[in-house]
């Protein structure tokens, strides 16, 4: 099945800078990758998501960008906000119908 | 909002006993997959159904069970509960069946067995 790595686990920046977060997919087969941000004791939210034939996309301050090749993808925040610290998930979808997610970041936006 | 409901919002139980945590997805959607969330695990996904039948299944128990009813809304049952069944359970629906389509999170329920 489809295995899915993310690092940084944690992660702290100025308000204001940019973090990014990266993930990395077993299955080749895989071509749907969402993001989720979770404010603690809430749901999932989706984020933003990229399909496998398109190599970015952009949502205001947020974009994802995907190397198939390379079989990684990453999340990135421009002018972070202190409304962004949360924990981010990534997950893909392989070719058994099923999301799996990776391990999580906890992003703190500091002050 | 995403649409989704989950209830009960909080449950405390003891070992052994059994419990049922209900989803209605959000209108239109014919899917549904139910997640476990614990601290050291993520999110594992469960089982998910698209139109009352099941079409796949993740690292679900066999103490645990779940269905999806023909007005669409999921049950998910867990029985002979132990410690480490101590969780967030989520559910989440999308219009269609296969993991490219996009998924809407539940506000979950807190499963506390002592």
């Amino acid at each position: 099945g489809e295995n899915v790595e993310q690092h940084p686990s944690t992660l702290s920046v100025q308000e204001g800078d940019s973090a990014v977060i990266k993930c990395t997919y077993s299955d080749s087969a895989s071509n749907y990758f969402p993001w989720y941000k979770q404010e603690l004791g809430k749901r999932p939210q989706l984020i933003i998501d990229i399909r496998s034939n398109v190599g970015e996309k952009k949502d205001q301050r947020i974009a994802v960008t995907l190397n198939k090749t390379a079989k990684h993808f990453s999340l990135h925040i421009t002018e972070t906000q202190p409304e962004d610290s949360a924990v981010y998930f990534c997950a893909a979808s392989g070719g058994d119908e099923k999301l799996t997610f990776g391990t999580g970041t906890r992003l703190t936006i500091i002050p | 909002d995403s649409g989704v409901t989950q209830t009960p919002k909080h449950l405390i139980t003891a070992t052994g006993q059994r419990v049922t945590l209900r989803c209605s997805p959000r209108s239109g959607d014919l899917s549904v997959y139910w997640y476990q969330q614990s601290l050291d695990q993520g999110l594992q996904f469960l089982i998910q159904y698209y139109n009352g039948e099941e079409r796949a299944k993740g690292n679900i128990l066999e103490r645990f069970s779940a269905q999806q009813f023909p007005d669409l809304h999921s049950e998910l049952n867990l029985s002979s509960l132990e410690l480490g069944d101590s969780a967030l359970y989520f559910c989440a629906s999308s219009i269609y069946y296969g993991s490219t389509y996009e998924q809407y999170f539940g506000p979950g329920t807190r499963l506390t067995v002592t």
